[in-house]
């Protein structure tokens, strides 16, 4: 069965600085898609990444990135130029290519970014 | 376009009685999931559909929740009797082609607390 770690908690960082996101899972699937979800405390799960396992090069949008290392089965978040608004829990989830299967989450880590 | 949407936002109801939650996914959308948020965790699937058709309801507490896609458009999970363990977010999600990794677009859940 697949599952999906996140090793931390909660993380802070100072506006405007850059923070990175841990996840590992495991899977003996090779077609697989990864992605990073943002809850705020209005509930809302807002995809901010995905990542398709057979592609290399890591995905990007706007201030955040992944390093995506396929060997090590991790998929790490990284947010530059934090914002306040980038304050929220985030979790990191896996789904296996097949028509079946379902997102898989993993606990979360909660981010503040302070003033 | 719309996006998911869900009611009722919150529900307070006593143990042992029933509650039923509703889900309009977005247009078009053949899958729909419904996931279950306990406090501090991820997202736990509890049932999805293609169409009107289930096709993993393998971790859906089948003594006491239920749910339905009638006409392979809205959804309802009810939940009879409720436990205190029901406690949690429920959350709908619907997504395009989730075999080609799109990603899954989110309601922002019921709120539901057992007293």
């Amino acid at each position: 069965a697949q599952t999906v770690t996140q090793s931390q908690p909660e993380m802070s960082v100072q506006e405007a600085e850059t923070v990175t996101l841990s996840c590992t899972y495991d899977t003996s699937e090779n077609n697989y898609y990864l992605f990073w979800y943002k809850q705020p405390p209005s509930r809302q799960m807002i995809l901010v990444i995905r990542q398709e396992a057979y592609k290399q090069q890591n995905a990007t949008e706007n201030r955040f990135s992944v390093n995506f290392q396929k060997a090590a089965k991790s998929f790490s978040l990284k947010i530059s130029d934090s914002q306040l608004g980038d304050t929220a829990m985030y979790f990191c989830a896996f789904r296996h290519g097949g028509s079946q299967g379902n997102l898989i989450f993993g606990k979360g880590t909660k981010l503040s970014v302070k003033p | 376009e719309a996006g998911v949407a869900q009611s009722p936002r919150y529900k307070i109801i006593e143990k042992r009685q029933s509650v039923a939650f509703w889900c309009n996914p977005i247009s078009g959308h053949a899958t729909l999931y419904w996931y279950q948020q306990i406090l501090g965790q991820g997202p736990k699937l509890l049932i999805q559909f293609q169409n009107n058709g289930v096709v993993d309801d393998s971790q859906l507490p089948k003594d006491r929740f239920s749910a339905e896609r009638l006409k392979g458009v809205d959804s309802t999970l009810k939940i009879q009797p409720a436990k205190l363990e029901d406690s949690a977010v429920y959350l709908c999600a619907s997504s395009l082609e989730p075999r080609l990794g799109y990603g899954y677009t989110f309601g922002s859940g019921t709120r539901l607390t057992v007293v």
